[in-house]
């Protein structure tokens, strides 16, 4: 079955750690994105990623970084330097599709991970 | 710049009522595609509908439809006859063709349907 994986589903960090969250796809999508969502809001993006070996900063990439060495794999490191890192975040792919003569890409996510400093 | 405004935090319905999401937006391209997701308390979004500038037709999908009107930069979401597992959290994007290709999400709204 073709879809995005996140790994871990809960994941706990102490303060001062650094931590990676996993987000691999197998369904041949070339962008991949990373959104955090804190409760009660909507999504804000982190990072995208159009191509591999190639990114763009979101909204709120401070404190993150992340890695595109493989089409499949968009990892996320959630540095020190992020003063409030619990969040839940969800990992995210596109490709183009046609649309009525025009492209457009639509996101499919995957099942997101719960981050919480201690 | 792109807006989605979801003015409705929160809405508690009844099982078997029927409920509609509002959603409105702001672009000032000529092309744009709108999206609908859904967001159940396990947590990951599931697409639910695509709709482009140049396609004003309603939709259903068996108990959902939606109404798309230029006029108003509204799409609305219907569910008919609410069900329990109707309950989650329903997000509208959008996503205009020029510039950046990233969606624009509204904060979302928290649907509660009780039994």
């Amino acid at each position: 079955d073709g879809g995005i994986t996140q790994s871990p589903k809960y994941l706990f960090r102490k303060e001062g750690q650094n931590v990676t969250l996993s987000c691999e796809q197998n369904l041949n999508h070339d962008a991949m994105y990373w959104y955090r969502q804190d409760p009660g809001q909507g999504l804000r993006l982190i990072y995208y990623s159009q191509i591999v070996n190639d990114f763009q900063k979101g909204d709120i990439a401070e404190g993150y970084s992340v890695s595109r060495e493989k089409k499949e794999s968009f990892p996320l490191t959630v540095t020190s330097a992020q003063k409030n890192p619990t969040a839940f975040y969800l990992c995210a792919s596109s490709i183009p599709e046609s649309l009525a003569g025009s492209y457009t890409d639509t996101q499919y996510f995957g099942p997101g991970t719960r981050l919480t400093v201690l | 710049a792109q807006k989605v405004t979801q003015a409705q935090t929160e809405i508690s319905v009844v099982e078997k009522e029927d409920v509609t999401l509002d959603c409105v937006y702001e672009t000032r391209d000529t092309t744009y595609y709108l999206f609908w997701y859904k967001q159940p308390p396990s947590g990951e979004l599931v697409f639910l509908i695509r709709r482009n500038s140049f396609d004003e037709q309603n939709e259903i999908s068996g108990r959902y439809s939606w109404n798309f009107q230029k006029s108003t930069s509204s799409f609305n979401f219907t569910i008919t006859a609410s069900q329990v597992v109707d309950s989650a959290v329903y997000f509208c994007a959008l996503r205009a063709s020029g510039g950046s290709y990233i969606p624009t999400f509204g904060r979302g709204t928290s649907l509660i349907v009780h039994p």
